[in-house]
């Protein structure tokens, strides 16, 4: 089956450590986004990526990292400069960056600071 | 600039009744538009799109019509079932970004 996965389901972080989120695609997708969700919101971009070894930020990249290496691939480094980093992560992939891709979704990684 | 508002949540309503979530948009050009659906815990699943104006979108018994005179997407279903319970995102994408409303909240009760 095609689809995209995420792990781990749910993260536990201490205050100061970076901690990376994984996200992979056997859709043969040539774009990858990364989304932050916070409760009673909608969905804020942080990074996305058109090709490998390419990528650009979103609205809200401070304090994350990503990189492309490969194409199935689009791993989140979320850092220690990232002032509120507990929240709901998505990983979304499309066949391109155009108007009228569907974007699909993986199920997401729940990320808490302790 | 772009932008989606969505109703405000949560709407409860009891199982058969007719369901309308209203969405209108903001944006250059002429977006594709997109309704997608999250059940708890999980991510966003594709429910129905539409790429150009007076195109109307249908799956699973919703349906959503492109209004560009009216800049909206508003989402209905004839007959809710208890399993329709989740929080709906509109969406739109002008090719170089996607742009979520906040969610509408449906809860179905029996």
């Amino acid at each position: 089956d095609g689809g995209i996965t995420q792990s781990p389901k749910y993260l536990f972080r201490k205050e100061g450590q970076n901690v990376t989120l994984s996200c992979e695609q056997n859709l043969n997708h040539d774009a990858m986004y990364w989304y932050r969700q916070d409760p009673g919101q909608g969905l804020r971009l942080i990074y996305y990526s058109q090709i490998v070894n390419d990528f650009q930020k979103g609205d809200i990249a401070e304090g994350y990292s990503v990189s492309r290496e490969k194409k199935e691939s689009f791993p989140l480094t979320v850092t220690s400069a990232q002032k509120n980093p507990t929240a709901f992560y998505l990983c979304a992939s499309s066949m391109r960056v155009g108007k009228a891709d569907t974007q699909y979704f993986g199920p997401g990684t729940r990320l808490t600071v302790l | 600039g772009n932008s989606v508002t969505q109703m405000e949540g949560p709407v409860t309503l009891s199982e058969e009744a007719f369901l309308t979530i209203n969405c209108t948009y903001t944006a250059t050009g002429y977006p594709s538009l997109f309704w997608y659906v999250q059940y708890p815990g999980e991510g966003l699943q594709l429910l129905l799109k539409a790429t150009k104006a007076d195109d109307k979108g249908s799956n699973k018994g919703f349906e959503a019509t492109y209004r560009k005179e009216t800049t909206s997407f508003h989402l209905e279903k004839g007959s809710v079932q208890v399993s329709d319970s989740a929080v709906y995102f509109c969406a739109l994408n002008t090719g170089n970004q996607f742009y979520f409303g906040t969610g509408t909240s449906l809860t179905v009760i029996p």
